[in-house]
C-alpha cells in the first residue's frame, strides 16, 4: 500500500531551525513535493525533490533520500508567520500525489 | 507565476440547491486539474481528477452523479455540486497542472461551503 509517515505536530521557537522528517511507501516513485498549509486555506507550493540530496530555496530546504524512502524539510529562522502544516507528498508512478495530514508547525515568541 | 483562482470562496444555501465552483489558471495551460475536499483536521481527499476535453476520472467511493465536473478548457475546470446536502458541507480545493509532467499542482484558494 502507499503511507506516508509524519509527525502530527511540533513546536519551534521564533529564530530557531527545525526539521520536519517524512517517510514514505508508494507505488512507483516520481519525485516528492513539500507543501505549507495555512489553517482555513489552501496548500502552496515550496518544494520538489525528484534526486537525491539538499535543494535550497531561502530559508527553506528539503532533502530526499529515495533508497531510504525518506525526506525532511528544513526551515531556518523561524518567523510566526510559518506557522502553518507542511505536508509531505510523494508522486506514485501514475504522477499522483498522494497526501497525508502532515505536520503542525506551532512557533512560540 | 502559475497562479489558480477558484471562486467562489464561500457558500451558504439550503439543503438540495445545486453549487457551481469554478476553477481558472489565470497565468498558464492546466493540462490537468484536481478537485479535492478536506474536513477539518484532516488530509487532502483527491475526488476528480480531469484533463481538458475528456471526462473525469473519479476516486473511488466519489459519486460522479453527484460531484459534477466539466473541463472544457485549458484554463477552466468546474465543479458542480447537485442537490448539496448538509453532509456535503466541506472546504473543496481545485489544482491544476501544466504540461510538466511531474510537476507541481498549483492549488485555488478554495471554497467553503456550507448546506443549511
Amino acid at each position: 500500500g502507499q503511507n506516508i509517515d509524519q509527525p502530527t505536530e511540533m513546536t519551534a521557537t521564533e529564530g530557531a531551525i527545525v526539521q520536519i522528517n517524512c517517510t514514505y511507501q508508494t507505488s512507483g516513485f516520481n519525485g516528492l513535493f513539500w507543501y505549507q498549509q495555512h489553517a482555513g486555506e489552501a496548500p502552496t507550493f515550496l518544494s520538489y525533490n525528484v534526486l537525491d540530496g539538499l535543494e535550497e530555496k531561502g530559508r527553506f530546504s528539503s532533502f530526499l533520500s529515495r533508497s531510504k524512502g525518506y525526506s525532511y524539510l528544513l526551515l531556518k529562522e523561524l518567523q510566526m508567520k510559518d506557522s502553518a502544516s507542511y505536508l509531505c507528498a510523494p508522486m506514485d508512478s501514475n504522477y499522483q500525489l498522494i497526501w497525508g495530514a502532515g505536520t503542525k508547525l506551532i512557533i512560540k515568541p | 507565476g502559475a497562479v489558480v483562482s477558484q471562486h467562489p470562496s464561500w457558500v451558504i444555501c439550503k439543503s438540495g440547491t445545486s453549487v457551481k465552483i469554478e476553477c481558472r489558471s489565470l497565468d498558464f495551460q492546466a493540462t490537468t486539474m484536481f478537485w479535492y475536499r478536506q474536513f477539518p483536521k484532516q488530509s487532502l481527499m483527491l475526488m476528480a481528477t480531469s484533463n481538458e476535453g475528456s471526462k473525469a476520472t473519479y476516486e473511488q467511493g466519489v459519486e460522479k452523479d453527484k460531484f459534477l465536473i466539466n473541463h472544457a478548457s485549458l484554463t477552466l475546470s468546474t465543479l458542480t455540486v447537485t442537490s448539496a446536502h448538509p453532509e456535503d458541507s466541506s472546504f473543496y480545493i481545485c489544482s491544476a497542472r501544466g504540461g510538466d509532467i511531474p510537476g507541481p499542482q498549483h492549488f485555488g484558494d478554495g471554497t467553503r461551503l456550507s448546506i443549511l
